[in-house]
Formats: structure tokens, C-alpha cells, sequence
């Protein structure tokens, strides 16, 4: 399953509100997860099912969709939120990630 | 505090083998799966391998499949990647992930450091 991202680069202020999305080659109901990355640092998750928070992470994150079609959404952008975001397709195997979207500052 | 601390990471010539650890702390190991993710220098993720929490059932990316073998050790929450045949490909800083489930739905929640494997002559 080949997952795509747009856009690939995002230029945003702080206070923005940003959007991801995410498509996958074919159907995978609710199966997908969103990552933040950092420079040097191991990626971090926001979002599973599509749709549900990770505990810990702020509200201003959210995620929707299903099937197909999946948005990964920053009501508010803060000063470090600045990161490289990916989607996962956790239907089937062989696992996938999207190539990535990075969010630098405006 | 869960912890993941991968090992084994080192400059190999192409065609040689390697082998990486993770070993865990801070949660039950025998009780979640758990994957490989590497990241080529400037690249993006990649998924390599994934694990059940018992070892019966094991996933391989196309690009590593016949090449690499994943494995684990409950008895000493450790989890494996041998790697064989390596190519200058295979260069990636390697993650050992902790699989996580809620509401029906699996994850990746919780990452190690990573290991550097650098395949050059």
C-alpha cells in the first residue's frame, strides 16, 4: 500500500492553521497513525486510528478520515511544532510510511 | 519509564552480515509486538520488519525480505534484525519501536534512539 503526502514542504507563522494530508493506494479503513520528527530525534506519535489522540499530545492536533483520504490538522501552529510529519498505514503488511510533509517557519 | 536502547550499529563492507539488539525495560516485553524503522541519511521513514509478541508471526519489507530476519528473546526482552547480504542501501540510522494498541488500531509508541549501520567499502 503506497501512501502519498501533500504538500511536501509547508511554509507557515505561528498561529496558523495547518493541514496534511494523507492518501493510501487503496482502502484501509481507519488503520492509520500520524508522527512528528525533529531533527536528530526519534520520530513521535500524535495520532492512531485515524483520528485519536495520543495521551500527552496537545489538542490542537487532530486527525481524520478514513478509507482512503486522511487529514492531519494544527489549529494553531506553535514555535515547536517546526517538524517533519509522517503517516503510517498500519492495515497490512508490508507496514508503510508517507515520504513526509516538513512545516518550517514562514 | 519505558525504555528501548538499540545496539550493534556499525560500518560494514557490502555483503557482510550484521546483527542489531534492542533491549527493553519498563513494560512487559511477551506482551506486544514489536518493528524495526530506519531512516537513510536525509530521508524519510522506512518500516523493515515487524514481530508478534511471541515470535509466530513476522513481516519484511520488500527491500529486505530474504536479506533480513527479525527475532526475539522474551527471556531477555530483547529483540533482534540479522542482517545479511548488506547493501550500501541498507545505510540508515535503525529504530527498534514498541508496537501499541487501543481501540482496535495499532501503532508505533514508543521509539528507541536508533542504531547506525553504514554499508561502504
Amino acid at each position: 500500500i503506497q501512501l502519498t503526502q501533500s504538500p511536501s514542504f509547508l511554509s507557515a507563522s505561528v498561529g496558523d492553521r495547518v493541514t496534511i494530508t494523507c492518501r493510501a493506494s487503496q482502502g484501509i479503513d481507519s488503520y492509520l497513525a500520524w508522527y512528528q520528527q525533529k531533527p536528530g530525534r526519534a520520530p513521535i506519535l500524535l495520532i492512531y486510528g485515524a483520528s485519536t489522540l495520543q495521551r500527552g499530545v496537545p489538542s490542537r492536533f487532530s486527525g481524520s478520515g478514513s478509507g482512503r483520504e486522511f487529514t492531519l490538522t494544527i489549529s494553531s501552529l506553535q514555535p515547536e511544532d517546526f517538524a517533519t510529519y509522517y503517516c503510517q498505514q498500519l492495515d497490512t503488511y508490508p507496514l508503510t510510511f508517507g515520504p513526509g510533509t516538513k512545516v518550517e517557519i514562514k | 519509564e519505558v525504555q528501548l536502547v538499540e545496539s550493534g550499529g556499525a560500518l560494514v563492507q557490502p555483503g557482510r552480515s550484521l546483527r542489531l539488539s534492542c533491549v527493553v525495560a519498563g513494560f512487559t516485553f511477551e506482551d506486544y509486538g514489536m518493528h524495526w524503522v530506519r531512516q537513510g541519511p536525509g530521508k524519510g521513514l522506512e518500516w523493515v520488519s515487524g514481530i508478534s509478541w511471541n515470535g509466530g508471526s513476522t513481516g519484511y519489507a520488500d527491500s529486505v525480505k530474504g536479506r533480513f530476519t527479525i527475532s526475539r528473546d522474551n527471556a531477555k526482552n530483547s529483540l533482534y534484525l540479522q542482517m545479511n547480504s548488506l547493501r550500501p542501501e541498507d545505510t540508515a540510522l535503525y529504530y527498534c519501536a514498541k508496537d501499541g494498541y487501543g481501540n482496535h488500531y495499532h501503532y508505533m509508541g514508543v521509539w528507541g534512539k536508533g542504531t547506525t549501520v553504514t554499508v561502504s567499502s
